[in-house]
C-alpha cells in the first residue's frame, strides 16, 4: 500500500523559532509538494520538487525553504516562525506531472502546526 | 482567484440521499481531479476525467465534465454517514513553463444518519 507519512501530526511552536516539518514517501516518486491548507483558501503550494536537489517556488514560498537530498524525503523549513504560519501543512507526493501524463498526487496525513 | 472553485461550500443531506458538488475553472484543461479529505486529514485521490471524456463512474461516483462551460460536477448516489468529507478538484496549470496543480477551496459534505 502506497504511503506518504509526515514527522509529526501536531506540533506547537514559539514566534521565531526554526521549524522543520519531514515528510517521507515509499513509492519512489519523483514529484513531491508542500502544501499549506487554510479555512476559505483550500490548498495553497508552497514548494515543490521534481527530483533530488532541485526545487521549484509554488504560489506562496515566503518564509519557507526545502530540501530535498534524498528521493524520498522532502522537508519543508519555517527559518524563523510567525503566527501566520500557523496552518495545516500537507505534504504530496506523485509521478512526474506534464501534459501529456495524469498522475495523480498522494497525500500524508498533514501537520497542524501552531505558532504561538 | 483559484483556478477551480467549487460551489457549494457546504452541503448538508440525509443518508440515502444524492448529493452534486460542482467545480468551475478558468483555463483550458486536459484533465479534471476530484479528492476528498475527511476531517483533519489529508486528501485522497477519488477519479480523473480526460477532456475528452464527457462522464465517468467510479461506485457510487459519477463525475461529468462540460469543457464548452469549464465546469465538473461530481454526484454521489445513495449517500452514507462515511461520505462526510471535504470535496476537492483539482485543475491543472502552467506557470512559468511549470505544470502543476490547482486545488479548489472545497464543498464540505455532511450527511446526516
Amino acid at each position: 500500500d502506497v504511503k506518504v507519512t509526515q514527522s509529526s501530526r501536531y506540533l506547537v511552536k514559539r514566534t521565531g523559532e526554526k521549524v522543520f516539518l519531514e515528510c517521507v514517501q515509499d513509492m519512489d516518486h519523483e514529484n513531491m509538494f508542500w502544501y499549506r491548507q487554510d479555512p476559505g483558501l483550500g490548498l495553497r503550494l508552497i514548494y515543490f520538487s521534481y527530483d533530488v536537489k532541485m526545487k521549484e517556488k509554488g504560489d506562496i514560498p515566503e518564509g519557507y525553504s526545502v530540501s530535498r537530498e534524498k528521493k524520498e524525503r522532502f522537508s519543508l523549513i519555517l527559518e524563523s516562525a510567525s503566527t501566520n504560519q500557523t496552518s495545516m501543512y500537507l505534504c504530496a507526493s506523485s509521478l512526474p506531472l506534464n501534459r501529456g501524463s495524469y498522475n495523480e498526487q498522494f497525500f500524508g496525513p498533514g501537520t497542524r502546526l501552531t505558532v504561538l | 482567484s483559484q483556478q477551480g472553485e467549487e460551489d457549494p461550500q457546504a452541503l448538508s443531506i440525509q443518508e440515502g440521499e444524492n448529493a452534486t458538488m460542482n467545480c468551475s475553472y478558468k483555463t483550458s484543461i486536459n484533465n479534471l481531479q476530484w479528492y476528498r479529505q475527511n476531517s483533519g486529514r489529508g486528501l485522497v485521490h477519488l477519479i480523473l476525467i480526460r477532456s475528452n471524456e464527457r462522464e465517468k463512474h467510479s461506485g457510487r461516483l459519477r463525475v461529468t465534465l462540460d469543457t464548452s462551460k469549464k465546469s465538473s460536477s461530481l454526484l454521489i448516489t445513495a449517500s452514507r454517514a462515511a461520505d462526510t468529507a471535504s470535496y476537492f478538484c483539482a485543475t491543472p496549470t502552467t506557470t512559468s513553463g511549470t505544470y502543476k496543480y490547482i486545488f479548489g477551496t472545497g464543498t464540505r459534505l455532511k450527511v446526516l444518519a
